[in-house]
């Protein structure tokens, strides 16, 4: 098991261009989160599926950001229109069946996404 | 609303013994949990709390009071190694999580 991975690793755009980033969780976990993570700052949650369903959202999200996870398996993180203030980390994480009732999250590496 | 509370930045010599604090107000508790972080890297799971007490493991410890919201991460004979930033995390009921702002922790020789 290679572990979550992100991909692209580091993203520049100008101001206005759309992106799109892909997690690949571990390959057995079910549940998929997605974050963004300023310097100096905890992640804050964007979003979270639970196989292909699409649980919860942030009310921080704007619609400029949508998510899919089409077959339960891999998810891609869709931004329209950035902004700079969109500049960020994106980190994805998943997560499996509960260990001791732990719902331990697995990170990956994440996206830097640069707006200019 | 939810909140969740860490000192910025705390520092501490190789050898020595921190704690970091976490106060945290959340809507719904199914369990905490502290990540560490280095620069540049993801997050990786240290440790978890789900009832009030005390959880050990080797160097690394933490304590839960439910009542009180509040949580701590004891790092025991510190290494160079264990700078790095150490986050608090709550998770939700829904089963989504708030994490705290981290706590960037220097270990100095």
């Amino acid at each position: 098991d290679t572990g979550v991975s992100q991909d692209p690793r580091h993203k520049i755009t100008k101001r206005g261009q759309n992106v799109t980033f892909r997690c690949d969780p571990i390959s057995e976990h079910n549940r998929l989160y997605w974050y963004r993570q300023t310097l100096g700052q905890g992640p804050e949650f964007l979003t979270y599926f639970q196989n292909e369903a699409q649980l919860e959202k942030s009310r921080l999200l704007s619609d400029r950001f949508s998510a899919e996870r089409p077959k339960g398996s891999f998810s891609t993180l869709e931004i329209q229109r950035t902004e700079q203030g969109d500049s960020a980390m994106y980190l994805c994480a998943s997560s499996g069946i509960r260990t001791l009732a732990k719902n331990i999250q697995y990170f990956g590496a994440g996206t830097r996404l640069s707006v200019l | 609303g939810q909140n969740i509370d860490q000192p910025t930045e705390m520092t501490a010599t190789e050898g020595a013994i921190v704690q970091i604090n976490c106060t945290y107000q959340t809507s719904g508790f199914n369990g905490l949990f502290w990540y560490q972080q280095h620069a540049g890297e993801a997050p990786t799971f240290l440790s978890y709390n789900v009832l009030d007490g005390l959880e050990e493991k080797g160097r690394f410890s933490s304590f839960l009071s439910r009542s009180k919201g509040y949580s701590y991460l004891l790092l025991k004979e510190l290494q160079m190694k264990d700078s790095a930033s150490y986050l608090c995390a709550v998770e939700n009921y829904g089963q989504n999580f708030v994490f705290g702002p981290g706590t960037r922790l220097s270990v100095l020789p």
